[in-house]
């Protein structure tokens, strides 16, 4: 069993839907969790940063992590064309310095 | 903030020959980096973590004397492929981290595409 599972879709929705992201881990050891988003050929851009269980909102988009179940999602309200893109979750166990172990990345398409 | 610069952005080089990419943090001092690669639709693979002034930390599988880096100040770290071969065309993403208490977020790069002919 991988560490991180991530469906790799693709996940198509129309513009305005909510759309729900999802990771599972297997290493309760993790304390830390992040959703990057990456358009094709670039970098990943941070968008939500959590540590342990619960929510976080900024603008659109709300992270839930679920220690117990092992299980963090990331949604995103009225999904807009730019929205489209790959969406991976990552986690580490430590503070600060550490290695992020990466989700396979879910491919979002919201068409207008 | 919190800007993180790779150069090149693409390269196209021959095969035995060496390449370097610079890793740049332009707002903020980066006690560690991270080297990722990417192949098309897979994740990002973690290659070494670089600590300023130490050596790096290879993880299992990647060859440390064909992928040498170096970190030497607290805003440059460089990924040298020795020796290129067809196989090592890539996408290579590098990132940074304050490496401080309260400050774990990792900030990367737009990435390099390396092509070896």
């Amino acid at each position: 069993q991988k560490e991180v599972e991530q469906d790799p879709g693709p996940l198509s929705v129309p513009e305005g839907a909510i759309v729900s992201l999802n990771c599972t881990y297997s290493n309760s050891a993790f304390q830390y969790f992040m959703w990057y988003r990456q358009y094709s050929r670039k970098g990943p851009e941070l968008l939500m940063y959590t540590y342990s269980s619960g929510n976080k909102e900024d603008g659109r988009f709300t992270a839930q992590v679920d220690k117990s179940s092992k299980y963090i999602s990331l949604f995103i309200r009225d999904s807009q064309p730019s929205d489209s893109a790959t969406y991976l979750c990552a986690m580490s166990r430590y503070q600060a310095g550490t290695a992020l172990i990466f989700g396979k990345g879910t491919t979002l398409s919201v068409s207008s | 903030g919190a800007v993180v610069s790779q150069h090149p952005s693409w390269v196209i080089c021959k095969s035995g020959t060496s390449v370097k990419i610079e890793c740049r943090s332009l707002d903020f001092q980066a006690t560690t980096m991270f080297w990722y690669r990417q192949f098309p639709k897979q994740s990002l693979m973690l290659m070494a973590t670089s600590n300023e002034g130490s050596k790096a930390t290879y993880e299992q599988g990647v060859e440390k004397d064909k992928f040498l880096i170096n970190h030497a100040s607290l805003t440059l770290s460089t990924l040298t492929v020795t020796s290129a071969h067809p196989e090592d065309s890539s996408f290579y993403i590098c990132s940074a981290s304050q490496g401080v208490e309260g400050k774990n977020e990792q900030y990367f790069g737009p990435g390099t595409r390396l092509t070896v002919t």
